[in-house]
This record gives C-alpha cells, structure tokens and sequence, in this order.
C-alpha cells in the first residue's frame, strides 16, 4: 500500500527566506506525485505534479519539486517566499495505471512573517 | 463564477439527524469525489463515482451514502449523524483520461459540519 510522510506539521519562515517542506512516499512501484496547496477557507489547488521524464518539475507561484527516486522523495521548495504563500501544502501519491485512490500527506502549514 | 461548488458552506445539525451535502461542476467532467479533512489528517476518501452509474466506496464509507444524479451533481448523505463526522468535506471532480493516474483534480470550496 502506498503512504505518504510530510516529515514537518508546521514550517514557519520570513518572507523572502527560502523554504523546503518535505514530502516521502512508500511505494513498491512507480507512483505519480502531486503537490497540492489549500490556501485558508479555500479548497486545494494544484501546484505541480510529477507523472515521468524530468525530475525538477516547476508548478504555479515560484514553486518548483525534485522527484528522487531512490530517497522516494518529492520535495517542495521555493527559493523565496512571500506573506500571500502561508497556507497548508499536502503531498499527495496515486498509482499509474488504475488506482482510483489519491493518498494525500496529513499536510504541512507555512507561515510566512514579514 | 466557481466551476465546482459545494453547499451548505456551513452546517450545524445534531446528533441522529440525516443531512445532505451537495456538489455541482459545470467543467463537464465525468469523475467525482467525496472527501473529508480532519485537522492533522490529511484528506481521506470517501467516495468516489467515475460515471452517472459507477458508485465505488473509498477508505472511509462507513456512515456515508451518495448519489451521482446527473454528470454534474453528486450528493453525499449523512443517514443519521454523529459527533464524530464532525469535519471539513470536499467535493472533486476529474477529467477521463487514457491514464487515471495523471488526471488533475478540481476542489469546491468545502462544507463545513458540525454535528453537536
């Protein structure tokens, strides 16, 4: 069964520092990855996914993620952020091929202070 | 205007109380979920519907039922409510694609309920 990690429940940061917030999967097999992002009394929206090829994949607002397969990581970064990206960012796995289940992380809090 | 609405936006409702969520999309997709948040849980699925025909449980179903009334709507009922479904739900939709796994999907703003 596939799972999913956000290893930090919350990450607090100034504006214009750069971030990381980290995301781990378990899989046994190839796995398409998503970043979502829901910002506050909001619904998610997509940020970025990986599905194959390149594994630097750019997303909307300056956010970019490195899939690694062999750490099975996918994690998200953004070399300098602003107040308007504090919101809640989940890490999200889904099988290739069939598996209708999208497996979200418990998710991750940014807040960004001046 | 929003492409995937949710209503109510916020529901109070008590104990033993049946109560409906609805959700509409006007993005012409065929695929629709159900899901709930809990703080410091993530999201987990409920249910999930790929067609007008094709209901499916998901992780959690137990005291939850559906219904896909058209490509557009799909309902999730509360047959009789307890404190603990106490959460936010969101409502997604997807596009077919050749390959499920890559398809995007599109949150409605969430429901809010509590249940007392």
């Amino acid at each position: 069964a596939q799972s999913v990690t956000q290893l930090d429940s919350q990450v607090p940061v100034f504006e214009e520092a750069p971030v990381e917030l980290r995301c781990n999967y378990s899989s046994s097999v190839s796995v398409y990855l998503f970043w979502y992002v829901q910002y506050p009394n909001q619904g998610l929206q997509l940020l970025l996914k990986y599905l194959s090829g390149s594994t630097l994949v750019k997303g909307i607002n300056g956010f970019e993620a490195e899939f690694n397969k062999s750490q099975t990581s996918f994690h998200l970064r953004k070399p300098s952020v602003h107040i308007s990206d504090t919101a809640e960012y989940f890490c999200a796995v889904r099988m290739p091929g069939g598996s209708e289940k999208l497996v979200f992380g418990k998710g991750t809090k940014l807040t960004v202070n001046p | 205007d929003a492409d995937v609405t949710q209503t109510p936006r916020n529901r109070i409702t008590k104990t033993g109380k049946r109560i409906m969520l609805e959700c509409s999309q006007t993005k012409g997709h065929d695929r629709m979920y159900w899901y709930r948040q809990d703080p410091g849980l993530g999201l987990r699925l409920i249910y999930y519907s790929f067609d007008v025909k094709d209901i499916n449980k998901g992780e959690i179903s137990d005291g939850y039922s559906v219904s896909r009334q058209a490509q557009a709507k799909f309902s999730l009922s509360l047959e009789s409510a307890i404190p603990n479904q106490t959460a936010l739900y969101f409502c997604a939709t997807s596009d077919r694609d050749r390959d499920r796994g890559q398809e995007t999907q599109y949150f409605g703003p969430g429901t809010r309920l509590l249940v007392l």
